[in-house]
C-alpha cells in the first residue's frame, strides 16, 4: 500500500538555524515525491518535487530537499530559518502505478521563533 | 496564467442542507481532485475528475458527489449536512500524462455547518 508518514506533529526551530521537516514514503513502482506549504487559511503551494537523478532538490523560498532510497525517506530542509517559514508542510507521494492518485502526509506545524 | 479559483470562499450552512463548491482549474488541466481538510484527519482525498470522468474516489459516504464539465471546471455537491463537514475543501488540479506533474491547489472554500 502507498503512504507517506510525516513523524512529527510540530518542529520547533530558532531563526538562523537549520531546520528538517521528516518525510517517510511507501510506494510501489518510482517514487515521485512532493512538498507542499500551508499558510493559514489558504491552499497548498508546491515547494518542490523530486523525480529522478540527483538526490538533493532545490526549490522555492530557499528549501531543499534530500531523498534517501535507501531509507524511503525525503527529507525537506533549509539551511537558515526565517520567522516567515512559519507555515504547515505537506510531504506528498505519487502512485508509482496509478499516477492519477497523491497520497498526503499528515502534516507537520513548523514553528520558527525569533 | 491564473491560477486554481474556488468559489465560494466561506460559507455556513446548517445541518440538513445541501451545499455546492465550484472549483476552476488551471487553463488546460485536466485532472480536478477535491480534498477535505480538518485538523483532526488532515488531508483527506474525495475525487478525482478527468474529462467529465470520476477516476479515483477516496472513502466518503454517497452524500458527497461530484461532477466535472467540458471546459474542466468542476463542482462538488454534499447533501444532507452534518456538523462533522465543517472542513476546508480544496480543490488542485494538474495536467496529466507526466507522473512528475505536481498538483496545483486553489485557495480553498471554508465551509463551516451549524
Amino acid at each position: 500500500a502507498q503512504s507517506v508518514a510525516q513523524p512529527e506533529d510540530q518542529v520547533n526551530v530558532a531563526e538562523g538555524n537549520p531546520l528538517t521537516v521528516k518525510c517517510t514514503y511507501s510506494v510501489s513502482g518510482n517514487p515521485y515525491l512532493f512538498w507542499y506549504v500551508q499558510y493559514p487559511n489558504r491552499g497548498l503551494q508546491f515547494l518542490l518535487k523530486y523525480i529522478t537523478g540527483d538526490n538533493l532538490v532545490k526549490g522555492s523560498y530557499g528549501f531543499e530537499a534530500e531523498f534517501n532510497k535507501s531509507q524511503t525517506s525525503f527529507h525537506l530542509k533549509k539551511p537558515s530559518a526565517l520567522v516567515s517559514d512559519s507555515a504547515l508542510y505537506f510531504c506528498a507521494v505519487r502512485d508509482g502505478k496509478d499516477f492519477n492518485k497523491f497520497y498526503f502526509g499528515s502534516g507537520t506545524k513548523l514553528n520558527v521563533k525569533p | 496564467k491564473a491560477g486554481v479559483t474556488q468559489t465560494p470562499r466561506y460559507l455556513i450552512k446548517t445541518r440538513g442542507q445541501q451545499v455546492t463548491l465550484s472549483c476552476s482549474p488551471i487553463s488546460g488541466h485536466r485532472s480536478v481532485s477535491w480534498y477535505q481538510q480538518t485538523p483532526g484527519q488532515g488531508l483527506q482525498f474525495l475525487f478525482e475528475y478527468f474529462s467529465e470522468t470520476q477516476r479515483n474516489k477516496g472513502n466518503f459516504p454517497g452524500r458527497f458527489s461530484g461532477r466535472q464539465f467540458s471546459n474542466s471546471r468542476s463542482e462538488m455537491n454534499v447533501s444532507t449536512l452534518e456538523l462533522g463537514d465543517s472542513a476546508l475543501y480544496l480543490c488542485a488540479s494538474s495536467s496529466p500524462g507526466q507522473p512528475y506533474n505536481e498538483q496545483f491547489f486553489g485557495p480553498g472554500t471554508r465551509l463551516t455547518v451549524l
